[in-house]
């Protein structure tokens, strides 16, 4: 069974430009969450989709969206790009919301 | 703010003794808990998950649950320096997000 599968693995942007990180939950997982990781910070929840609905929402500023496709899929998108959004972004799928979550292999994005 | 506490490290160990992670939380209402395992440059693994108050084993690894002191512990036994890595407790209410704790940080000594 396939796990959870981010794209791209890796990405270097530079300041002002926008982002857009894609993940596709293992199959049948209809919740997926979104993280950002930083050595400082630790594990930073973004929002979380089930079913093409958000269902919960992190408190990081409106540069910060997502959104969840029919077949599970979720894309998250940072726009206006700032050295600080450099992090490790991780995404979780689950069958439910109150279930085991599972972990993609992330996305390493810097920002210069 | 629901908040998930654990001692930092790093926590030192020979190669072959138990290895006691330990991790807080602050929400009553808690009711999943979880410990997550990421080596360095590495995405978290789930190790192991427990619901209900007491022990569970699974191989070398047992998570103990203590509800009434809001307290959640994972056990390794025989630590293998391949044990060596991040280990994070994750705690989760209902519907709610999972909340991490920062990770302790293990370092299994050969």
């Amino acid at each position: 069974k396939a796990g959870v599968t981010q794209t791209p693995r890796y990405l270097i942007k530079t300041r002002g430009q926008q982002v857009t990180l894609s993940c596709s939950p293992i199959s049948g997982h209809r919740s997926v969450s979104w993280y950002q990781q930083t050595p400082g910070q630790g594990l930073q929840f973004l929002f979380e989709y089930f079913s093409e609905t958000q269902r919960n929402k992190g408190n990081f500023p409106g540069r910060f969206s997502g959104r969840q496709f029919s077949n599970s899929r979720s894309e998250m998108n940072v726009s206006t790009l700032e050295l600080g959004d450099s992090a490790l972004y991780l995404c979780a799928s689950s069958l439910a919301t109150t279930s085991e979550a599972f972990f993609g292999q992330g996305t390493r994005l810097t920002v210069v | 703010q629901k908040e998930v506490e654990q001692n930092s490290g790093p926590l030192s160990v020979p190669e072959g003794a138990i290895a006691s992670l330990n991790c807080t939380y602050s929400d009553r209402v808690s009711q999943s808990f979880f410990w997550y395992r990421q080596y360095s440059g590495k995405s978290p693994e789930l190790i192991m998950s427990i619901y209900s108050n007491g022990d569970k084993e699974d191989g070398r690894f047992t998570a103990q649950l203590n509800k009434a002191s809001q307290y959640v512990s994972l056990l390794i036994r025989d630590s293998q320096p391949s044990d060596s890595a991040t280990y994070l407790c994750a705690v989760k209410a209902g519907n709610t997000p999972l909340v991490f704790g920062k990770g302790t940080r293990l370092s299994v000594i050969a």
